[in-house]
């Protein structure tokens, strides 16, 4: 069972281009992280939101948490080669172990 | 360095054999955490080591697979008798503690392991 869809799986766009990607869940997350991961080396986290409604930014990348708290989203704006990666969701429920989406691979040509 | 360690970084080893993976936590850092990630996959959680309390192994996926952690710091994450469907890469990450809203997990750069 996937407790967190994310959507799409996979992205290919030119560069300049506006994307979203999304996370749901149908189960309450206390904290939302996204990370990005690059091939041979471990996630880094890029934002946790933890308020319903959270929206936060971070230079062209803007992320926000549902009301609900059970999805979220991260839009790029202008996307740059440098963004390409694979974008992870993680939702934390304060036990200690994050549960993850099964990530977007984005790639962004110049 | 100052990050999260672990070694090897690739291990190929045959089916049946044993493997230990080993991860180097950041200094000060109680919590640990092993998770498992097939090809462009998300990641899926193994076991949580928190300071001196019992470990979270809800996500070990058989008896074949075993973690322990030795004075609070490194990890060795132990698979007994290994098969083909155990390939993957497998990451350590580690957090000053288990609260999540507050505390980033920083992840090292994983063990990728092939079964033949």
């Amino acid at each position: 069972t996937q407790l967190l869809e994310q959507s799409p799986q996979f992205l290919s766009i030119q560069e300049g281009e506006n994307l979203t990607v999304y996370c749901n869940s149908s189960s309450v997350f206390s904290s939302l992280q996204w990370y990005r991961q690059e091939p041979g080396e471990g996630p880094v986290l890029l934002v946790t939101v933890v308020t319903g409604g959270e929206v936060k930014k971070l230079k062209r990348l803007t992320f926000q948490f549902g009301d609900a708290r059970k999805d979220s989203s991260l839009h790029i704006t202008a996307a740059q080669p440098g963004d390409t990666g694979l974008y992870l969701c993680a939702g934390g429920r304060n036990t200690g172990k994050l549960i993850f989406g099964q990530g977007t691979t984005l790639q962004v040509k110049p | 360095g100052a990050g999260v360690s672990q070694s090897p970084s690739n291990k190929v080893t045959e089916k049946g054999k044993d493997v230990e993976l080993r991860c180097d936590p950041i200094s000060g850092h109680t919590a640990l955490y092993w998770y498992r990630q097939s090809l462009g996959q998300g990641l899926e959680f193994l076991i949580y080591f928190q300071g001196n309390s019992a470990p979270d192994k809800s996500g070990l996926p058989s008896d074949r697979f075993s973690a322990e952690r030795t004075g609070g710091s490194v990890s060795t994450l132990t698979i007994q008798r290994t098969q083909q469907e155990d390939s993957a890469v497998y990451l350590c990450a580690s957090s000053l503690s288990g609260d999540l809203s507050y505390n980033e997990q920083f992840f090292g750069p994983g063990t990728r392991l092939t079964v033949l």
